[in-house]
């Protein structure tokens, strides 16, 4: 079985730049999420979709980040205009029916400049 | 609302020697617990968790947990640690009662193994 697939891996920009991140969970979950995770600290929910409606982005910073998940699948995050705080990694989860068990991708590790 | 607490950011030991890592947590409603593991520039991997019945959970590579309801605790173990355990490690909460399933994290704890 395929894991969660992360793009890019890497991403240097400067600030006030705008940058997107991509997101193909495991075939079949029903829920993705996004996670943003600082260095020094656990990740941080920042979006939770189920199939493609939003359930939770109550700590998502939407005067700059963006998310949609079109069709149910794939996801994609953005910001714009990035900040130096944005500096962090940016994980992407899912997880079937069930949701106890979230299976994580290999993250987008941003630098801001 | 709920939090964690891991009360070690650093654990250095050496290698084949017991370990544990310590998690605390707070809600007022029941939870669900977890264990990650992030190994360096990778996602995080599910270690164990505990949904209900008993509080000693074993999970992958030789780890396991209890979970404690009057200490609000989930303390990792490993009796003997190997080289390649060294990694990041990550309790976390998720309520029962209607967060989706949403985690909370603690910081995390380094565990180190020495030769």
């Amino acid at each position: 079985e395929a894991g969660v697939a992360q793009s890019p891996r890497y991403k240097i920009i400067e600030k006030r730049q705008s940058v997107a991140f991509w997101c193909n969970p495991i075939s079949g979950h029903a829920t993705l999420y996004w996670y943003q995770q600082i260095l020094g600290q656990g990740p941080k929910l920042l979006i939770q979709f189920q199939n493609n409606g939003v359930v939770d982005d109550s700590q998502l910073p939407k005067d700059r980040f963006s998310a949609e998940r079109l069709k149910g699948v794939d996801s994609t995050l953005k910001i714009q205009p990035a900040k130096l705080e944005d500096s962090a990694v940016y994980l992407c989860a899912s997880s079937s029916e069930s949701p106890e068990t979230q299976y994580f991708g290999p993250g987008t590790r941003l630098l801001v400049l | 609302a709920q939090s964690v607490t891991q009360l070690d950011s650093q654990v250095p030991v050496f290698e084949e020697a017991p370990v544990e890592l310590r998690c605390n947590y707070s809600s007022s409603v029941s939870v669900y617990l977890f264990w990650y593991v992030q190994y360096p520039n990778q996602g995080l991997q599910l270690l164990l968790k505990y949904l209900s019945g008993s509080t000693l959970v074993k999970g992958i590579n030789g780890f396991e947990a209890e979970f404690n309801k009057s200490q609000t605790s989930f303390h990792l173990r490993k009796p003997s640690v190997h080289i390649s355990d060294t990694a990041e490690y990550f309790c976390a909460v998720s309520d029962l009662g209607g967060s989706q399933g949403n985690l909370i994290f603690g910081k995390g704890t380094k565990l180190s193994v020495k030769p």
